[in-house]
């Protein structure tokens, strides 16, 4: 079975500092993994993926993440915080032969001004 | 394009009413899903359809029915509401791509009280 751990409920962190929020798998096989961000009362945007490749992907507003294979992590990353990144985010999971996602608990980021 | 679209936004039902949530799609995906958020809990896949014409159960289908109408549309029918199933309900399509699934769109969602 498929899982995804988000440890942090909440990362709090200063406008221009970097972020990390972070996220572990447990799939068989190949992985595909996501990043979503949701923003109050809204749906959820997707902001990045590894599929294959690159161990760093870089994604939508400056946003980036390191897939990590033998600490079955991807977490996500950005080198300087803005207030409007404050919002909820959702680590997601696959199996490369299978088409549901499994999705973490999600993380409330807040920055600080 | 209007990517995902979900009616309605928001519905207020009695316990033992039914309703149908509506969701369609202009992306030309072939596979669609219905999930709940429930605060603390995620995103759980309630049920999808791969394909047209095919539908399968997720995580939490219980007091959940679905039906893929035709390739844009995939609806979720709770047949006797519970104030279990107060919950936000998001839609979702995605697809195929050079044999690798790509991302999943996502509806804005439709925010559902069972009283």
């Amino acid at each position: 079975a498929q899982s995804v751990a988000q440890p942090e409920d909440q990362v709090n962190v200063a406008e221009g500092n970097p972020l990390t929020v972070k996220c572990t798998y447990s799939v068989s096989g190949n992985p595909y993994l996501f990043w979503y961000v949701q923003y109050p009362n809204r749906g959820l945007q997707f902001l990045l993926k590894y599929i294959t490749g690159d161990n760093l992907v870089k994604g939508s507003y400056g946003f980036e993440a390191e897939f990590n294979k033998s600490q079955t992590s991807f977490h996500l990353k950005k080198p300087s915080a803005l207030v409007s990144d404050s919002a909820l985010y959702f680590c997601a999971a696959m199996n490369s032969g299978y088409s549901t996602l499994t999705f973490g608990k999600g993380t409330m980021l807040l920055v600080s001004p | 394009n209007a990517g995902v679209t979900q009616t309605p936004k928001f519905q207020v039902l009695k316990t033992g009413q039914s309703m149908t949530l509506q969701c369609a799609q202009d992306m030309n995906h072939n596979s669609m899903y219905w999930y709940r958020q429930d605060p603390g809990m995620g995103l759980r896949l309630i049920y999808y359809s791969a394909s047209e014409g095919t539908t399968d159960k997720g995580e939490v289908p219980n007091g959940y029915n679905v039906s893929r109408l035709n390739k844009r549309e995939f609806s979720l029918r709770l047949e006797s509401a519970a104030p279990s199933q107060t919950s936000v309900y998001f839609c979702a399509s995605s697809e195929i791509l050079a044999g690798r699934w790509n991302e999943q769109f996502f509806g804005p969602g439709t925010r559902l009280t069972v009283l």
